[in-house]
């Protein structure tokens, strides 16, 4: 089955830029989609299709992806970006849904 | 403004049945896939199963293949799962999720989640 491989955790100062890596074999020929869960919370889709921000996502998120990564940066990182974040693909070849692992970003 | 209510949660010895349901409003039920979703406690998301928004389709994690059962009444705007033979690993928080469109999309709204307890 597919696998996707997230850093356990990443921190950032404020004001500087995060990137929160997802690895898989050959993830450029998948469409990625990033997931923000905060404590306590249901998740919340921050990007989709690589690099799609849905309507109220603030243009300091923003995702690539290519090769054997899909990364998701979070520029001019607030205290409120402090969450998880979760890599997500379309596995066709099983037909399953295929998460990371999961990231936790601490904003110091 | 699209709403996910999930409900049905509960404690339940292992072997023991429960079934989930998720009230949707704001949106065409039946034309969307739907999802649930668990997490179990302090662990990441683990996709469970999906339903086309015909319910023709049905597509299931390895763990709960067999024991549960996803479903729809779009004419009540309702996603359900049936989970049978439960055991301790499936303690989780279930999520129902909506698919921005077809069953490859990405999950563009969720719900609250419900909490399943499996303990004896």
């Amino acid at each position: 089955s597919y696998v996707l491989t997230q850093a356990p955790s990443v921190s950032v100062t404020p004001g500087q830029t995060a990137r929160i890596t997802c690895g898989g074999n050959n993830i450029g020929s998948y469409s990625v989609n990033w997931y923000q869960q905060k404590a306590g919370q249901a998740p919340v889709l921050v990007v989709h299709d690589d690099s799609d921000r849905p309507s109220g996502i603030p243009e300091r998120l923003s995702g690539s992806n290519s090769g054997n990564t899909a990364t998701l940066t979070i520029s001019r990182a607030e205290a409120g970006d402090e969450a998880d974040y979760y890599c997500q693909v379309w596995d066709g070849s099983t037909d399953h849904v295929v998460f990371g692992g999961g990231t936790k970003l601490t904003v110091l | 403004e699209v709403q996910l209510l999930d409900s049905g949660g509960g404690l339940v010895q292992p072997g023991g049945s429960l079934k989930l349901s998720c009230a949707a409003s704001g949106f065409d039920f039946g034309g969307y896939a739907m999802s649930w979703v668990r997490q179990a406690p302090g662990k990441g998301l683990e996709w469970v199963s999906t339903l086309s928004g015909s319910g023709r389709s049905t597509y299931y994690s390895d763990s709960v293949k067999g024991r549960f059962t996803i479903s729809r009444d779009n004419s009540k705007n309702t996603l359900f799962l049936q989970m049978n033979s439960l055991r301790a690993e499936d303690t989780a928080i279930y999520f129902c999720a909506k698919k921005a469109d077809s069953v490859v999309t990405e999950f563009d709204s969720w719900g609250q989640g419900t909490l399943v307890t499996v303990s004896s």
